[in-house]
């Protein structure tokens, strides 16, 4: 079975510049998710679909970060204009279920590396 | 703040030695979970855990579960460089919208 694919593994930018990152989950999986992880840090979620519907996402920096998931499928998430503070490892993350009482684990992709200089 | 926190933040040790990695919620629990990742990678799920009192174990690692105190620990014993990384566990918390957090981390190094 293929795992979730992201890219690109890397990217750097210049502040004020935009990027964007795509993820392609498990095929079937419902649920998707997208966690900026800083060095040291623990991820932390940036945005929850449901199929093709956000679910949450109450902590994405709307000012400068959007994510679509066209068709309940793959998804893109997108930094525009890039801060400094915006390096860090963007993880994707699928998983077959529909959230809520502790229903299974979250399969996650390799990351995408953002350094932003 | 932190919803889940992990302690040790970091962790240095012989190789051969066992050692302990706690994570505390400071909400209830619908479900602990343990991943590990290495510099670079993603996140390798290790084990779930779902009962009070729940412990499963694969390999040399296990992981214990209190549902009263909301407490999980991961125990790994006989520690090779292979167990080496970055140890996070993760849950579903309660009145949280079924948001699924992460602990903070524990890095992990194996001496050979």
């Amino acid at each position: 079975e293929a795992g979730v694919a992201q890219s690109p593994r890397y990217k750097i930018i210049e502040k004020r510049q935009s990027v964007a990152f795509w993820c392609n989950p498990i095929s079937g999986h419902a649920t998707l998710y997208w966690y900026q992880q800083i060095l040291g840090q623990g991820p932390k979620l940036l945005i929850q679909f449901q199929n093709n519907g956000v679910v949450d996402d109450s902590q994405l920096p709307k000012d400068r970060f959007s994510a679509e998931r066209l068709k309940g499928v793959d998804s893109t998430l997108k930094i525009q204009p890039a801060k400094l503070e915006d390096s860090a490892v963007y993880l994707c993350a699928s998983s077959p279920y529909l959230r809520g009482a502790g229903t299974g684990e979250l399969f996650f992709g390799e990351g995408s590396r953002l350094t932003v200089l | 703040s932190q919803e889940l926190e992990q302690s040790p933040q970091s962790l240095i040790v012989q190789e051969g030695k066992n050692l302990t990695i706690n994570c505390t919620s400071s909400k209830t629990l619908y479900g602990l979970y343990w991943y590990k990742q290495k510099y670079g990678e993603g996140l390798i799920f290790l084990m779930m855990l779902q009962k009070g009192g729940e412990e499963k174990s694969h390999e040399k690692i296990t992981a214990k579960l209190d549902e009263k105190k909301q407490q999980s620990s991961l125990h790994i014993t006989a520690s090779q460089p292979s167990h080496a990384g970055i140890y996070l566990c993760g849950a579903e918390l309660l009145n949280t919208g079924n948001q699924f957090y992460f602990g903070t981390g524990t890095s992990l190094t194996v001496i050979p």
